[in-house]
């Protein structure tokens, strides 16, 4: 069974530009959460969507938005990116949501962004 | 293939025994291994980590143990509260020059439960 796939796994973009991320996740996960991961900071929670609807958010900006697809994939947006915003990105996937205690969460590899 | 394996998908203590989570690896570049706290309806938080250079360290109740010829790392919490049911992940990454986390890796989590 193929795991979890970020796209892109890189990125650079400058300073007030915007980014989609894209997260495909394990065949019949309906759950996808996403998390950011900066040095010294472990991850923080974006937010989570399942079947489509936002179930969770965490403590970030507006600038920070996400969406989920009726196939389960799963898109976030930064806009106006910041110096503050190079992170790695990481989405999980999971058979019931995640923020619901249920099911265990599969993490794909991650988008590395860095912002100049 | 799962680089990172947290064996044991739940795990039940006594309240006031010690918690033993453990975590294999099977990638020999690993050389940076952190440990996340998860509660339902929150993103992990990071809890503990160790570098390949230590075999042990210790914050508090917590403490991480590295065994590097075996590629298994546990973490003891000791004495054992009921604050303490959550999801524990175990990660792994192979340490940039820039300490960016390159290729974190994490394990699909063991569910702590302490019971009263």
């Amino acid at each position: 069974k193929a795991g979890v796939t970020q796209t892109p796994r890189y990125l650079i973009k400058t300073r007030g530009q915007q980014v989609t991320l894209s997260c495909s996740p394990i065949s019949g996960h309906r759950s996808v959460s996403w998390y950011q991961q900066t040095p010294g900071q472990g991850l923080q929670f974006l937010f989570e969507y399942f079947s489509e609807t936002q179930r969770n958010k965490g403590n970030f900006p507006g600038r920070f938005s996400g969406r989920q697809f009726s196939n389960s994939r799963s898109e976030m947006n930064v806009s106006t990116l910041e110096l503050g915003d190079s992170a790695l990105y990481l989405c999980a996937s999971s058979l019931a949501p995640a923020s619901g205690g249920g099911g265990e969460q599969f993490f794909g590899p991650g988008t590395r962004l860095t912002v100049l | 293939d799962q680089q990172v394996k947290q064996n044991s998908p739940s795990l039940s203590v006594q309240e006031g025994r010690i918690s033993i989570l453990n975590c294999d690896y099977t990638n020999s570049m690993f050389d940076y291994f952190l440990w996340y706290k998860k509660y339902p309806a929150e993103g992990p938080t990071f809890l503990i980590s160790i570098s390949s250079i230590k075999d042990k360290n210790e914050d508090g109740r917590f403490t991480v143990f590295l065994n590097k010829s075996a590629k298994h790392l546990s973490l003891h919490i000791v004495p054992s509260q009921p604050g303490d049911s959550a999801v524990y992940f175990c990660a792994a990454s192979v340490v940039g020059a820039n300490f960016g986390n390159e290729k974190l890796t994490f394990g699909t989590g063991t569910r702590l439960t302490i019971i009263p």
